[in-house]
């Protein structure tokens, strides 16, 4: 069965700070990939995806994330931290039907 | 620019009542999904719908049903609302394997 594991339940860096938060899947074909982003009291926003080709993708809000099928990773990065990043981050891959599993979870928290 | 909109925002139900979540999307999407959201837990899937009045189980359908009447509403159902039931529900709906969520309605069950 599919599984997503995101290590760190809550990261904090500091405004300016690069940024990587860690995502790895379990999953017997070549995945989609999914980052979604989560605001206080707000849905999911999706920042990037991952179908096929190129293994760095490039994402909103300057976000890119980079797939290593060796490591079963798709970890998100971000040089240069601003206070509105700071939000929860799901990563998650794709299954059957369209349906996707989920991460945890990381809580960002930038400080000043 | 998709959008998915959820009946409620905040609600608080008594234990044993019928509870009716609503999601609408405006994008003529196939799929549609109810997921809830826990601490810790990430968004776990209740339900799915691929088309008009077809739908599958997710990982936790216990306590829950769903109805798909138009190809642009979903509706969660608690049939009898529980304790263990208080949580953020989130609706999404989905095009080439990318899914676009509502705001999510937060239920407190007393």
């Amino acid at each position: 069965a599919q599984s997503v594991t995101q290590p760190d339940i809550h990261i904090t860096v500091s405004e300016g700070a690069s940024l990587e938060l860690r995502c790895n899947y379990s999953y017997g074909a070549t995945p989609y990939l999914f980052w979604y982003v989560q605001s206080p009291g707000q849905g999911l926003q999706l920042l990037l995806k991952y179908f096929s080709g190129d293994t760095l993708v490039q994402g909103i809000k300057g976000f890119e994330a980079e797939f290593k099928r060796s490591q079963s990773s798709f970890n998100l990065r971000k040089p240069s931290v601003h206070w509105s990043d700071a939000a929860e981050y799901f990563c998650a891959v794709g299954r059957n039907g369209n349906k996707l599993v989920f991460g945890a979870g990381t809580i960002l928290r930038v400080k000043s | 620019d998709v959008k998915v909109t959820q009946s409620s925002r905040y609600l608080v139900k008594r234990t044993g009542e019928k509870v009716f979540l609503e999601c609408v999307q405006d994008m003529d999407h196939e799929n549609m999904f109810w997921y809830r959201q826990d601490p810790g837990l990430g968004l776990r899937l209740i339900y799915f719908s691929y088309d008009v009045k077809m739908k599958e189980k997710g990982d936790i359908p216990e306590g829950y049903s769903v109805s798909r009447e138009k190809k642009e509403r979903f509706s969660l159902i608690l049939e009898s609302a529980s304790t263990n039931q208080t949580s953020m529900y989130l609706c999404a709906s989905s095009t080439q394997g990318e899914q676009y969520f509502g705001p999510g309605t937060r239920l407190t069950v007393t």
